[in-house]
Formats: C-alpha cells, sequence, structure tokens
C-alpha cells in the first residue's frame, strides 16, 4: 500500500456513459497527479493540481475533466469518450517543495466499448 | 521537447546476475529524476529520486546515477532476484518540479531462477 487509493479498480462504460474515477491520498501531499497509460505507449501525463490550483495538460481532449475539491481527493469526470481512451489511468500525489517523490495509487482499469 | 528512451526494452537474466538499466533524456534541463517499478497490473512504486543536483542515490540493492551534461541515468541492480521482475520506468521532472513529466517507455525485466 503505497497510502494513495483508487476507485473503481476496473470500469467498463459505453461511448455515451458519464462516469467518475477517484482518487485518494492518505500522505498529506499537497500536489496529486493523472496519468493515462495506454498499452506499448509510455506513461503520459494528463493533469496537475498543486496547492489545489490546475496546471493543465492541452494536450488532453475535454471529454475528460480533472476535479480537486481539497489536497486530498482527486476526480477524473469521463464523458462521451472514445473506444481509444481505454487504458489504465493513475493517480499519484507527492510533496511539492519537500521530497518530491511520486507515490502512485494502483490504477483504474478503464474499457470504453 | 524533452523525449526519455530507455535501453534495452525488454532484459532477460540468471539469478544472481548484476545488470543496468539504461536511460536517456534530450533536455537536460530538468528537476529531477525517479526510477519507478511497475508489476502487471499494478500501479508504479517508486524505487529511487534522484534531484538535479545530486549525481547518485542508493537504496538496498538498487543504485541510481544520473549525468545531467550527457542526459543519461542508469539504474544497477545487485545480485537480481527473480522478485525482482517488473517493468523499470524512468522519468523526468521539468524545471519547476512538476509542470512536465516526461516518463520513458520502459525496460521489461526477467530474472530466471
Amino acid at each position: 500500500e503505497t497510502g494513495v487509493t483508487q476507485t473503481p479498480r476496473h470500469l467498463v462504460m459505453g461511448m455515451t456513459n458519464k462516469k467518475s474515477l477517484k482518487c485518494e491520498q492518505h500522505l498529506g501531499h499537497n500536489a496529486m497527479y493523472w496519468y493515462k497509460q495506454s498499452a506499448k505507449k509510455p506513461l503520459e501525463l494528463m493533469f496537475v493540481y498543486s496547492l489545489e490550483e490546475r496546471v493543465e495538460n492541452n494536450s488532453v481532449p475535454s471529454r475528460f475533466s480533472p476535479e480537486c475539491p481539497n489536497s486530498s481527493h482527486l476526480f477524473l469526470h469521463l464523458h462521451t469518450l472514445q473506444p481509444e481512451d481505454s487504458a489504465l489511468y493513475l493517480c499519484a500525489s507527492s510533496q511539492v517543495g519537500g521530497a518530491d517523490t511520486q507515490y502512485f495509487g494502483p490504477g483504474t482499469r478503464l474499457t470504453v466499448l | 521537447k524533452q523525449e526519455v528512451t530507455q535501453i534495452p526494452a525488454a532484459l532477460s537474466v540468471p539469478e544472481g546476475e548484476n545488470l543496468v538499466l539504461n536511460c536517456s533524456f534530450t533536455d537536460s534541463a530538468i528537476y529531477n529524476l525517479q526510477w519507478f517499478r511497475q508489476d502487471p497490473g499494478k500501479g508504479l512504486t517508486s524505487l529511487l529520486l534522484i534531484q538535479s543536483s545530486q549525481r547518485e542515490q542508493t537504496s538496498g540493492r538498487l543504485n541510481a546515477s544520473l549525468d545531467k551534461s550527457s542526459g543519461r541515468s542508469t539504474l544497477y541492480i545487485a545480485a537480481s532476484q527473480p522478485g525482482d521482475s517488473a517493468t523499470y520506468l524512468c522519468a523526468v521532472n521539468g524545471e519547476t518540479s512538476y509542470d512536465k513529466v516526461i516518463f520513458g517507455p520502459g525496460t521489461s525485466l526477467s530474472v530466471i531462477p
């Protein structure tokens, strides 16, 4: 256990569904991250929240919408996804200004039909 | 644009061997570099973090080195064990520590008993 939990662990959704991924960190960190890991591709950073402010990667489609209500929780809202969005979505947290080491959750395996 | 590569893509060694994994990056203006381990179907586990001002970090049988000027890092694993079998990823952070995290494609390691 790394102190970062993600739910659900597996999700299957249709292209017209709306769903949300949840991440919670119990480490007292002040930065949280969403990553996407597709088959046979390097891990990609999607979004960063630091001190509850968003640093956004502009190449992420608007069908992915992050939300960080507080420093311990991070959501990724999904809407009208495409089959190519099927991937492992990983959440991480770190202490910016501190050790900087990122701690990762187990991920959510998303399949879009 | 920062690019991260890892060589080899896959490696199979007998138990007990010492081995070296390589990571190269094109832009030397990094804040830090981190090595991760990923087991199949699981999230990432942080192994070692090297700040840009450091040359190496050690943890148990692992030693990571960083040469910013040449854009290289190596992960040395001593006396490999079957439990070391996993994919090893390196990731570089941009100059503000979190604004751009770029991962390499990983090296898949198999340690044969």
